[in-house]
């Protein structure tokens, strides 16, 4: 079984529609994080958490949010989807040993949506 | 701001030959520094990293040496295989964040 799992791994949806991506892990991480992946443009931060406690904006929040249900589980909403929140989305843990500064980030295997 | 350069792709190369995808970073501090590498419709793994300057990160046939002088961290290897075909991030770990370049994608024909 995956570590960190993500779900649904596609989804296609309309314009002005909520969404929601759940990412639960298994890895017993403190650390999770929601990343979007463009062409040509690598993964880019949206939201970070360090603990259920701890919710982060990244680089590019605007149109997103997020909730940590547990320690395992940090879902993403797009409140009113539009179509360039088109991307692959990724879920990502990692431990917070050593502040986390040299802990590598463990990665889902991505969901693809798409808005219509 | 901190930020990493990688060269762009596609880098299409045939079997056993020899690899280079440059990678420079930009940052106030000490950062480490990482290596990732995405399968198709896979997410992205780590595939070495180096936490300090004169480090060398290795895996699976692929290093890396942390260039502080050079501000570098070109990944390598001797002689790739079909199955290396993929897309690589470098990426750097400053403080609280992991900042991604944009990737190289690497094509290996036999």
């Amino acid at each position: 079984d995956a570590d960190v799992t993500q779900t649904p791994r596609n989804r296609i949806t309309k314009t002005g529609k909520r969404i929601m991506l759940e990412c639960s892990q298994t890895k017993g991480h403190d650390r999770m994080y929601w990343y979007r992946q463009d062409p040509g443009l690598g993964l880019r931060l949206i939201y970070y958490s360090f603990d259920v406690k701890d919710i982060n904006k990244g680089e590019i929040s605007d149109g997103y949010s997020v909730s940590r249900q547990a320690q395992a589980k940090f879902s993403l909403s797009l409140e009113s989807a539009i179509p360039n929140q088109t991307a692959l989305y990724f879920c990502a843990t990692s431990d917070s040993a050593d502040k986390g500064r040299n802990q590598p980030q463990h990665f889902g295997d991505g969901t693809r949506l798409s808005i219509l | 701001g901190d930020s990493v350069t990688q060269m762009e792709g596609p880098v299409t190369l045939s079997e056993e030959a020899f690899l280079t995808i440059n990678c420079t970073y930009t940052a106030t501090g000490y950062p480490s520094l990482f290596w990732y590498v995405q399968y198709p419709g896979e997410g992205l793994q780590l595939l070495l990293k180096a936490t300090k300057a004169d480090d060398k990160g290795s895996n699976k046939g692929f290093e890396a040496t942390y260039r502080k002088e050079t501000t570098s961290f070109h990944l390598e290897k001797g002689s790739v295989q079909v199955s290396d075909s993929a897309v690589y991030f470098c990426a750097l770990r400053m403080a609280d964040k992991l900042i991604f370049g944009t990737g190289t994608r690497l094509q290996v024909f036999p």
